[in-house]
């Protein structure tokens, strides 16, 4: 079983809407979440990190995390072309010590 | 940008080769993170230094190696290349250990033949 688990996509959404990104994750003891973007070819670019229950806004960017369900979300709104590309969901335990686990990322596609 | 560089931006190797990637971390950062990218993957963690030591190190087999120097910038070793690790190497700055915001540099794409 995938410790991280992110649809694969693609997600088609028309200019202007609303994107939804989703992720699970299962181990209970993971207490940070990241997301990040990836354009074909580049690395990925952190857009958020979240730690505690609830949603936390950062321009069009929303994450949500639900840790009683293990679910984490990401919503992009006024979707642009532009953000076409990979989102990829990471989380890991607070220590000191642990590592980052990554899904495998989600493609969105922005059509205009 | 991210203040973080790699070097190369390409390799091509053969089979049983070995390689160094390199990395600079960004400026006030202590910490740089591997990972190993393949094709349609998420990236997989490799091993973490922090202070030139080792700080976790994820399921890759020794020929993986790694060091880290005092002004923390970061080498990844690979032994008796396969053609398995034909991959993107991505290296990752945060200003402390463990799983905090990352920073990713642009990547080394290692092919082996």
């Amino acid at each position: 079983q995938k410790e991280v688990e992110q649809n694969s996509g693609p997600l088609s959404v028309p200019e202007g809407a609303i994107a939804s990104l989703n992720c699970t994750y299962s181990d209970r003891g993971s207490q940070s979440f990241f997301w990040y973007r990836q354009y074909s070819g580049k690395s990925p670019e952190l857009i958020m990190f979240i730690y505690s229950n609830g949603d936390k806004e950062d321009g069009r960017f929303t994450a949500q995390l639900n840790k009683a369900s293990q679910y984490v979300s990401l919503l992009i709104r006024d979707s642009q072309p532009s953000d076409s590309a990979t989102y990829l969901c990471a989380g890991g335990r607070d220590y000191n010590t642990d590592k980052l686990i990554f899904g495998t990322g989600t493609r969105l596609q922005v059509f205009p | 940008e991210t203040g973080v560089t790699q070097s190369p931006t390409h390799l091509i190797k053969t089979r049983g080769q070995q390689v160094t990637l390199r990395c600079s971390s960004q400026s006030g950062h202590n910490t740089v993170s591997w990972y190993q990218q393949a094709l349609g993957q998420g990236p997989q963690f490799i091993f973490q230094y922090y202070r030139e030591e080792e700080n976790g190190r994820g399921n890759f087999p020794p020929r993986f190696s790694g060091l880290q120097f005092p002004n923390y910038s970061s080498e990844l070793n690979v032994n008796a290349l396969e053609l398995d690790d034909s991959a993107l190497y991505l290296c990752a700055s945060s200003l402390d250990r463990g799983v905090g915001e990352q920073f990713f540099g642009p990547g080394t794409r290692l092919t082996v033949l």
